[in-house]
Order: C-alpha cells, then structure tokens, then sequence
C-alpha cells in the first residue's frame, strides 16, 4: 500500500484556520485520498475525501497537490471540539472487491486546539 | 449521515473467558465490515475484513480461532474473543461500508480482561 507521511503533532489558535500536510509521494494514479479523524476514545469519523480536484465539504476543504504526492487538510475555523487525530489515508480505487474498501491507518497528526 | 453501533460500549472479563462484540449498521446495509484493535496511543490496525454469509478474511498475524467473526446478515457482524487474556485488552472498532468512498465508524469497545 502506498504510505503517507504526518506531521505528529500541530497546535491551533480557536477560531484560526489550520492546514494539515499530507505527503504521499508514491500514490498510484487510482488512489483515492481520504481523510478520517479520531477524537479521543471515540470511532474514526469521515471528513473528506478527493481524487484529483480540490474538494469542499461542510467540515473542511481538500486540497490536492497537482502532482498528487501532497495534499493538505484545510479546517477553516478550527474549534475545541475539532481536536482530535487526523488520519490521511489512500485508498485503493481499482476495483477489487473488499480490498477497494480497505483503509490502512498510520499514525496520523494530533491536532491541538488552543482556547 | 450513516449510524454504526457497538455493544457493549465497555466490557471487563476474567483471563480464560471469551467475550462477544456487537457491530450493527443501523440504517444501511453492510455487504463489508471491517474489524480493527487499537492499543493506547497507538493507531488503528485491522484485524479483518467480514463479508455477510462468507468467512472472514484475517490479516497477517491475527488468529482466526481467538478472534472469531460472525456477519450473519447485511447489518450485523460480531467478534468473539475467546479465551480472552490480559493481552488482549485493547479498543475494537468496528466499521460498515457504504460504499468504496464510504466508511463509517462504530464507537468502539474498551475490553479489559483481567
């Protein structure tokens, strides 16, 4: 599996914006970028997830490198409530059965939200 | 968006006892689910993959006769740990397929085997 590279920690001002990095330098054409994070003692939760174009949901942006070796999670006011670990994951778009859905965890960016 | 439960949310059991894990998809249908552990302060490692009414797929280094999968339905699949071991003790997430592009997250259960 292609693997990706975290910082291990960031820290953010409330209501400021925060950019987490990814870098993912072997990606295969078909691999899909996905984004989950992890609040403490909880189950992972879906953010965002893109291809190539840049991608805008309710909870952040996805902006995706044109090369697709680098993509950065972009929450636009970070609150209390978005610390938590930030998991940047590639999947698989090929279709093959289950395997297409699995996602292999790294160990992700703490991010740290400072009142 | 999609719900994913788990029962127990926490359980503690005696070493040698075998303990089963509840994993639904409350308002989808799961062809897929997926069971990971989690130790403290680490990341999520998956354990294996369960397709309904077919055996589970294990990872490298997971015992499928310790950790047994059950996906009798398209919205139910559960873990037993048997013969549960201080070891063991570790955070289970389970997680339901949508879809390729969708993945949702039970709550996890804290096992505690003393």
């Amino acid at each position: 599996d292609a693997k990706t590279t975290q910082p291990n920690s960031m820290e953010s001002n409330e209501e400021e914006p925060v950019h987490l990095p990814c870098n993912h330098s072997t990606i295969s054409g078909t691999d899909y970028i996905h984004w989950y994070r992890q609040l403490p003692s909880q189950g992972p939760e879906y953010v965002i997830h893109g291809l190539t174009s840049n991608v805008n949901n309710r909870m952040a942006s996805l902006a995706i490198a044109e090369d697709r070796k680098s993509s950065t999670l972009i929450l636009h006011r970070a609150t209390l409530r978005d610390a938590a670990v930030y998991y940047c994951i590639l999947r698989a778009g090929r279709s093959s059965g289950a395997g297409s859905y699995q996602l292999t965890f790294g160990k992700g960016t703490k991010l740290s939200v400072i009142p | 968006g999609a719900v994913v439960s788990q029962h127990p949310s926490w359980v503690i059991c005696k070493s040698g006892t075998s303990v089963k894990i509840e994993c639904r998809s409350l308002d989808f249908q799961a062809t897929t689910m997926f069971w990971y552990r989690q130790f403290p302060k680490q990341s999520l490692m998956l354990m294996a993959t369960s397709n309904e009414g077919s055996k589970a797929t294990y990872e490298q280094g997971v015992e499928k006769d310790k950790f047994l999968i059950n996906h009798a339905s398209l919205t139910l699949s559960t873990l037993t740990v048997t013969s549960a071991h201080p070891e063991d003790s570790s955070f289970y997430i389970c997680s339901a397929s949508l879809s390729a592009y969708e993945q949702y997250f039970g709550p996890g259960t804290r096992l505690t085997v003393t």
